[in-house]
Order: C-alpha cells, then sequence, then structure tokens
C-alpha cells in the first residue's frame, strides 16, 4: 500500500466551478500537510500547510484534514483558468516528506 | 527572500554522457533535498542533506548518481553514464524547521532528457 494516494485525474471543469481534490494515507504519524501547485514546466510551488486536523482557509483556497479518516482534501471556489495546473498534496511526521502523484486540472473559461 | 535556485534549467544529453545540475538553497535552510520527478508522478526523494551531511541516500542509484553539499550551503547532483529512463525534472527543495515549519520549497527544476 502507497503512503499517500491521489487520483491522477485528469479534471476538467468550467470556470466558476467549486474544485475538490482529495488524497488518502496510511500513516497515523502524518502531523503536517500541504498542497502544492505545478505547473507546467515548473517547480512545486507551496499552496497550503495545515497541522493535524481541522480546515484553514486563504482567498479562494481552503484545506481540510480530517485525521480520523486519513483524508486531506483541498477546496477551490470560484476557479479560475490560471487554476489550470497539477496540484500535489504531501504530508510528513516531522522528517521524511511523501508526496502524492498530482492530479492535473484543467479550468475551462 | 529568494527562493532555490537551480541551473541548468534544461539539459539534453545523449545516454551515456554526465550531466551535473546545481542547487543553491534558501538562505538559512540547513536541510536540502534531491528529488526526482518522472511525468506524470510524484517527487521521488534521491537525497537529503543536513548542512554538508547526508541524512538518506538510500533511494540513490549511487552506480551512476552522486551529490555533495561540501560547505554545506549549495549542492551538485551528478549523474554518469544517464541512461534513457532518468529522463526526469531534478527538484532541488530546501527546509529550516526554525524558519518554514515542517514543509519544504522547491525550486524551478532542472530538465533533462536523455536521448
Amino acid at each position: 500500500q502507497k503512503e499517500v494516494e491521489q487520483d491522477p485525474g485528469p479534471l476538467s471543469v468550467p470556470e466558476g466551478a467549486i474544485v475538490s481534490l482529495n488524497c488518502t494515507y496510511s500513516n497515523s504519524a502524518f502531523q503536517y500537510f500541504m498542497w502544492y501547485r505545478q505547473y507546467s514546466r515548473k517547480g512545486p510551488e507551496l499552496l497550503m500547510y495545515t497541522y493535524s486536523s481541522g480546515n484553514k482557509e486563504d482567498g479562494r483556497f481552503t484545506a481540510q484534514v480530517d485525521k480520523s479518516s486519513k483524508y486531506i482534501s483541498l477546496f477551490i471556489r470560484d476557479s479560475q483558468p490560471s487554476d489550470s495546473a497539477t496540484y500535489l498534496c504531501a504530508m510528513t511526521g516531522g522528517n521524511q516528506f511523501y508526496f502524492g502523484t498530482g492530479t492535473s486540472l484543467t479550468v475551462i473559461p | 527572500e529568494a527562493g532555490v535556485a537551480q541551473s541548468p534549467r534544461y539539459k539534453i544529453i545523449e545516454k551515456r554522457q554526465s550531466v551535473a545540475f546545481w542547487c543553491n538553497p534558501i538562505s538559512g535552510h540547513a536541510t536540502l533535498y534531491w528529488y526526482q520527478q518522472i511525468l506524470g508522478q510524484g517527487p521521488k526523494l534521491l537525497i537529503q542533506f543536513q548542512n554538508n551531511g547526508v541524512v538518506d541516500d538510500s533511494q540513490l542509484p549511487k552506480d551512476r548518481f552522486s551529490a555533495e553539499r561540501l560547505k554545506g550551503v549549495d549542492s551538485t547532483l551528478k549523474i554518469q553514464p544517464a541512461k534513457l529512463e532518468d529522463s526526469a525534472v531534478y527538484l532541488c527543495a530546501s527546509r529550516n524547521p526554525g524558519i518554514s515549519g515542517n514543509t519544504i520549497y522547491f525550486g524551478e527544476g532542472s530538465w533533462l532528457t536523455v536521448v
């Protein structure tokens, strides 16, 4: 079983839609959770960082962590064409980082 | 604050040739990582440094890959000889828990094509 599972998509939505991206994990020691956005031919850019369970909001982005279900989500409200990218989830217990395979998102104008 | 710097951005080489990538982490970040990312996959850790010491190189193919961080700041990753399956983007990342918490920051990557 992989440490982190992420649906690779691709996901295609119309502009203005709400997007939900998800990851599941197996290691209960993970405490820190991240979402990265990666544009084509670019390195991953940190989007959201959360500790333990709960929600964190930043503009149109909301990160949600449910440690009891070992499930994390990223919600994008009012999606824009500029949100078209690959989204990687990542997590750590403090030293090693584990990444999902990325979900490719296209927002159609 | 300057981000993680990497060079070259793009490189095309023939199989069995050698290539070297350079990385300068964010100032003050003691931990430096090299990841390999193949198209459609998540980053795979190759090596982790803490200052100038190796913390984890268990997934580094040591028969062809080498990395160093001699002065505990910038780092070089070398591949010799290259194989077709080494075509990937090589990402350098850095971290300092006292500054950036338990998260890491990536550079733009060095894109390698082996033909």
